[in-house]
């Protein structure tokens, strides 16, 4: 189970933590991701980040932004977001992944974080 | 733009056979996946590297991978069918997940 949340309306320029709680499986041995969507889009992965939190990849669009971390002591996963701009609103999804890098996919997905980035 | 294409909308009755179709050098030599998301859902995983159902995907859901254009077959078409569908691949440069644009199911 994934449970997303710390989702809400932020600023543009503003910053925001997103937080997703993991359970039924072992968190610490896996990659796991963010996926977002804006509202009435396609899906686009964000960020990905090693089992043991020593490598970390971003989509271009938020590198420098973004940063993706975890805890494995608490099975926790974060994003965590600053300088957000408007065209980063969407629902954020935490996603486990297989067999990655190379590419890989997202086996078990949460019910997703909305965030809203407008002034 | 995408690194995959996929055809924005299919159509198709009660029964029937559904082929949606993803394309692009994203495929080649790379495998595909595919998720179904229903409204307001989170995405759902059908078919894992080309043609591979995980458990609980009912059989009616194939999948195959030609080099360039990934295809997913839904057999005998229910209502309960009726979402998007997106595949997936990695960006051939960076080795990053890239997902296509999506294709919405509709069930006449």
């Amino acid at each position: 189970q994934l449970i997303e949340s710390g989702g809400g309306l932020v600023q543009p320029g503003g910053s925001l933590r997103l937080s997703c709680e993991v359970s039924g499986f072992a968190f610490s041995r896996f990659w796991m991701s963010w996926v977002r969507q804006a509202p009435g889009k396609g899906l686009e992965w964000v960020a990905r980040i090693k089992s043991a939190g020593s490598e970390k990849d971003y989509v271009d669009s938020v590198k420098g932004r973004f940063v993706i971390s975890r805890d494995n002591a608490k099975n926790i996963l974060y994003l965590q977001m600053n300088s957000v701009r408007v065209d980063d609103t969407a629902v954020y999804y935490c996603v486990r992944h297989l067999d990655t890098p190379p590419g890989g996919y997202f086996d078990y997905w949460g019910r997703g974080t909305l965030v809203t980035v407008s002034s | 733009s995408y690194e995959v294409t996929q055809p924005p909308s299919v159509s198709v009755s009660p029964g029937q056979t559904a082929t949606i179709t993803c394309s692009g050098d994203a495929l080649q030599r790379q495998y595909a996946y595919w998720y179904q998301q229903r409204p307001g859902q989170a995405p759902v995983l059908v078919i894992l590297q080309d043609r591979v159902r995980p458990s609980g995907i009912p059989e009616r859901f194939s999948g195959s991978n030609s080099g360039t254009t990934a295809t997913l077959t839904i057999s005998a078409v229910q209502a309960d069918d009726e979402a998007d569908y997106y595949c997936q691949a990695a960006d051939r440069t960076t080795t990053f997940v890239v997902f296509g644009g999506g294709t919405k199911l509709t069930v006449l």
